[in-house]
């Protein structure tokens, strides 16, 4: 069964601080591995978008990597600010109709 | 409007009560995607259309649940006969074509529709 996991669930940082979200996934077949941020009460936005073939993908101060290998990605965030308090959601793409949703890891940024 | 619409977004009905919810894709976008999110879950897809093509309905969770699109542009999920486990978030979105393989296919989402059977 294709599973998604996301650790940790629930993440408390202070303003400024970094963090690093887990993904790992159990896909296949693999194609692709995409980051969303998801605020309240509002739709998933794309934040990264990797193939088979990147490992490491930066937008801003978030940044996604890939090991292919392993099956497991990160989202790295910088310099963290009251706004990016949101859950972040994994995806992974398979084949044309098939994409894969993690539960989300809910990140509180604290002034 | 430059984005997916959802309408309603919020909708309060009975038990048993049939419902409703409408999507507007972006225009131009052959692919459209439907997903229930209960609280604190992951997204759990529920059907998929991609052009003229037969849709993907494998994620229905029951025949209550049905979902047309006509034209290739508006989609509207129905759910007949609502039970109180039916109460989630309901996720409109579309990509330019399926979102699954094509890496670069971004989906773009709608704010969705919170519905309560109470």
């Amino acid at each position: 069964k294709n599973q998604v996991e996301q650790s940790p669930q629930s993440l408390i940082i202070l303003e400024g601080k970094n963090c690093t979200l887990q993904c790992n996934y159990t896909v296949s077949p693999f194609s692709n591995l995409r980051w969303y941020k998801q605020d309240t009460g509002r739709g998933p936005v794309s934040l990264t978008i990797m193939t088979f073939s990147e490992n490491t993908k930066s937008n801003g101060r978030y940044t996604a990597t890939l090991d292919a290998d392993t099956k497991q990605s990160s989202l790295h965030i910088t310099a963290s600010q009251l706004s990016d308090s949101a859950s972040y959601i994994c995806v992974v793409g398979g084949s044309a109709r098939q994409l894969t949703f993690g539960s989300g890891t809910q990140l509180t940024v604290l002034p | 409007g430059a984005g997916v619409s959802q309408s309603p977004s919020n909708k309060v009905t009975e038990k048993g009560k049939d419902v409703e919810l409408r999507c507007d894709p972006i225009s131009g976008h052959t692919a459209l995607y439907w997903y229930r999110q209960s609280l604190g879950q992951g997204l759990e897809f529920l059907i998929y259309f991609q052009g003229n093509s037969a849709p993907d309905k494998s994620g229905l969770p029951s025949d209550r649940f049905s979902a047309e699109r006509t034209g290739g542009s508006v989609s509207t999920l129905t759910i007949q006969r609502t039970q109180q486990e039916d109460s989630a978030v309901y996720l409109c979105a579309s990509s330019p074509r399926g979102a699954g393989a094509l890496a670069k296919n971004i989906q773009y989402f709608g704010a969705g529709t919170r519905l309560s059977v109470l």
